[in-house]
């Protein structure tokens, strides 16, 4: 399974909502997607696991929504920390699969 | 506290071996599948390899099948990935990962709930 997301950059500003897409070539089943954040020089963190399941410790501005071939995760009100990249990947089907990953920098 | 350490990576050239290890701690390391995930500029976040909890189930990604081999050693709490003819476009952060368990969950696929800093494989001739 493909995953496209977008856009590959985002600018913004601290306070502001985010929304980024993860679009899936066929059909995720079980809605077995997860979002990862990394920031540079770190290993990947889990955010969200089954499309809309927070994992611990990740506040609640984090929010995962979708289905089938489409998914979205949100954040609200930007916090200085959350500038990173951040990908999707899917565990439904093998081979697992990530997306391209999305930059949320600084505007 | 819980953590992955990897070790093993290093320079090679092509057609040479490593072997990488992943050492844990602060969990039940026999109660967890793992996985092994690789990133590179070119090719981005890649999984590579999964293995169950007891170790009797293995998978790979197409481009490592033969040359790749996922182990561990619940005795250590350690996981090892033993890569065999290694190829340039191998090259990256390889790291560990802990397969997180979720109830009633159907299938092998797991998310990697914990990571390791990631242990660098560069092949170049």
């Amino acid at each position: 399974i493909v995953l496209t997301q977008s856009p590959g950059t985002l600018s913004l500003s601290p306070g502001e909502r985010v929304t980024l897409s993860c679009r899936a070539s066929q059909t995720v089943g079980s809605n077995y997607l997860a979002w990862y954040q990394q920031k540079p020089g770190h290993p990947p963190r889990l955010l969200i696991y089954t499309t809309s399941s927070r994992a611990t410790g990740i506040p609640d501005r984090f929010t995962g929504s979708g289905s089938g071939t489409d998914f979205t995760l949100t954040i609200n009100t930007l916090e200085p920390e959350d500038f990173a990249v951040y990908y999707c990947q899917q565990y439904a089907t093998a081979p697992l699969t990530f997306g391209g990953g999305t930059k949320v920098e600084i505007k | 506290q819980a953590q992955l350490v990897e070790s093993g990576g290093g320079v090679v050239q092509p057609g040479m071996s490593l072997r990488l290890s992943c050492a844990t701690s602060g969990f039940t390391f026999s109660g967890f599948p793992m996985h092994w995930v690789r990133q590179s500029p070119d090719k981005g976040l890649e999984w590579v390899a999964y293995i169950s909890n007891s170790g009797g189930t293995v998978y790979y990604t197409d481009s490592v099948k033969g040359r790749f081999t996922i182990s561990r050693d619940n005795s250590k709490n350690t996981l090892y990935l033993q890569l065999d003819s290694l190829r340039v476009e191998d090259t990256g952060v390889f790291y560990c990962s802990r397969a997180k368990l979720v109830p009633g969950g159907s299938g092998w696929g797991r998310a990697s709930d914990m990571w390791g800093q990631g242990t660098m494989v560069t092949v170049s001739s």
